[in-house]
């Protein structure tokens, strides 16, 4: 079985611009959460997206939005970069809503914003 | 101060001694996660815990709600297991989001 799968691996953006990242989860996972890990806040819980609705949201800016598919994969997208947004982007699948499963990492998105 | 607190933050062991690391959260929780992190950023889920103990391989995690307070411990331990360890707890008042503790790096030597 395949595992999360995250696009692209690396990015380099310049302030002002924006981004959006994917996540494909494992095959029959409808669950998908987004983090940020940077090396003074460490990892920080962004969303959470289950059947297409967002089930859950961290404390981060209106910037940070997402958004799930019917076939599960979903999307992140930062508005209006920031140089304090450049951080590894990682994303999660798991059977169902709520973390009472094991979470399913994928290798994440490094992101760069000069 | 932070919901989550782990210690120690940097642990350094000899091959085959045996590790613990701590958790302790502030608040009421619904689950903990043990996650491990290795250089180059993947992340792998070690355990889910509501309550009492969980043993895989070399690793064992309890888990005392009324403490609030975790651990994980490694036996005979290698050097394949210097990894960064990351605490994690589903926040019952918080809608269930989950939230980390800071990591703790741990080095074992040949």
């Amino acid at each position: 079985k395949a595992g999360v799968t995250q696009t692209p691996r690396y990015l380099i953006k310049t302030r002002g611009q924006q981004v959006t990242l994917s996540c494909s989860p494992i095959s029959g996972h409808r669950s998908v959460s987004w983090y940020q890990q940077t090396p003074g806040q460490g990892l920080q819980f962004l969303f959470e997206y289950f059947s297409e609705t967002q089930r859950n949201k961290g404390n981060f800016p209106g910037r940070f939005s997402g958004r799930q598919f019917s076939n599960s994969r979903s999307e992140m997208n930062v508005s209006t970069l920031e140089l304090g947004d450049s951080a590894l982007y990682l994303c999660a699948s798991s059977l169902t809503s709520g973390f009472y499963n094991e979470q399913f990492f994928g290798p994440g998105t490094r992101l760069t914003v000069l | 101060k932070n919901e989550v607190e782990q210690s120690p933050q940097n642990l350094t062991a000899q091959e085959g001694e045996f590790i613990t690391i701590n958790c302790s959260y502030s608040v009421g929780i619904s689950a903990l996660h043990w996650l491990q992190q290795h250089p180059g950023g993947g992340i792998v889920s070690l355990f889910m815990l509501s309550s009492g103990k969980k043993k895989h391989g070399r690793l064992i995690a309890t888990i005392n709600i009324q403490e609030k307070h975790s651990s994980l411990h490694i036996t005979a331990s290698h050097p394949r297991d210097s990894a960064v360890y990351i605490c994690a707890v589903v926040l019952q008042a918080a809608g269930n989001k989950l939230t980390f503790g800071g990591g703790t790096r741990v080095l074992v030597k040949p």
